[in-house]
């Protein structure tokens, strides 16, 4: 049974820092992994998907990496802003499983303080 | 639509009366899931569809939560005789084929039984 976790649970920097949330996986037979975001009271906004053959992906500010091998994935986020503050979640598509039916960790909340 | 669209966003009910949510994919999207967010707590996958099909039902938590999708779009959840660990947030997702293809998730229904 996969199971995913996200380190750290809490997480809180002052505005400009760069940052790196953490994901690991126990079963490195994936489809891809995802990185989305949710705001309080909001569904999840999908920031990076990364194919189980990709090692990284690039959106703006945001870089994900992957390395299946040893069931771990890194969220980079650069000269972050107050604006950046929301629950971060990894999620795992695995092999064997229906469709795209993700697992998901239980999130990092970031705070941005100005 | 531009995006996933669930209703309501909150529903109040008393206990032991049923409930039904509504999932409105992005059109043209064949996978569907659903999802819920108890308070606390990661998000636990219900149910999938592909087409008005469900291949995985395997995360319905008990018999008195059920399913349908019709005309590979609406799909609604069924809630029958709610209890208070029913309370959550339920959230739908769809994608655009069954495999390793991004989710797109809606802003969720709040449950609340009382």
């Amino acid at each position: 049974k996969q199971e995913v976790t996200q380190i750290p649970a809490a997480l809180s920097v002052p505005e400009g820092e760069n940052l790196v949330l953490n994901c690991s996986f126990t079963d490195s037979a994936i489809y891809n992994l995802q990185w989305f975001r949710q705001d309080p009271g909001k569904g999840l906004t999908s920031l990076l998907l990364i194919q189980s053959s990709q090692r990284e992906q690039t959106s703006g500010r945001l870089n994900a990496s992957l390395d299946k091998s040893s069931g771990r994935s890194t969220l980079y986020i650069a000269a972050s802003q107050p604006g950046d503050s929301a629950t971060y979640l990894c999620a795992v598509s695995s092999r064997g499983t229906s469709g795209s039916r993700l697992t998901f960790g239980e999130g990092t909340q970031l705070t941005v303080n100005p | 639509g531009a995006g996933v669209s669930q209703s309501p966003s909150n529903k109040v009910t008393e206990k032991g009366k049923d409930v039904e949510l509504r999932c409105d994919p992005i059109s043209g999207h064949t996978a569907l899931y659903w999802y819920r967010q108890s308070l606390g707590q990661g998000l636990e996958f219900l149910i999938y569809f592909q087409g008005n099909s469900a291949p995985d039902k395997s995360g319905l938590p008990s018999d008195r939560f059920s399913a349908e999708r019709t005309g590979g779009s609406v799909s609604t959840l069924t809630i029958q005789r709610t209890q208070q660990e029913d309370s959550a947030v339920y959230l739908c997702a769809s994608s655009l084929v069954s495999d390793n293809s991004p989710l797109h998730f809606g802003n969720g229904t709040r449950l609340t039984v009382t």
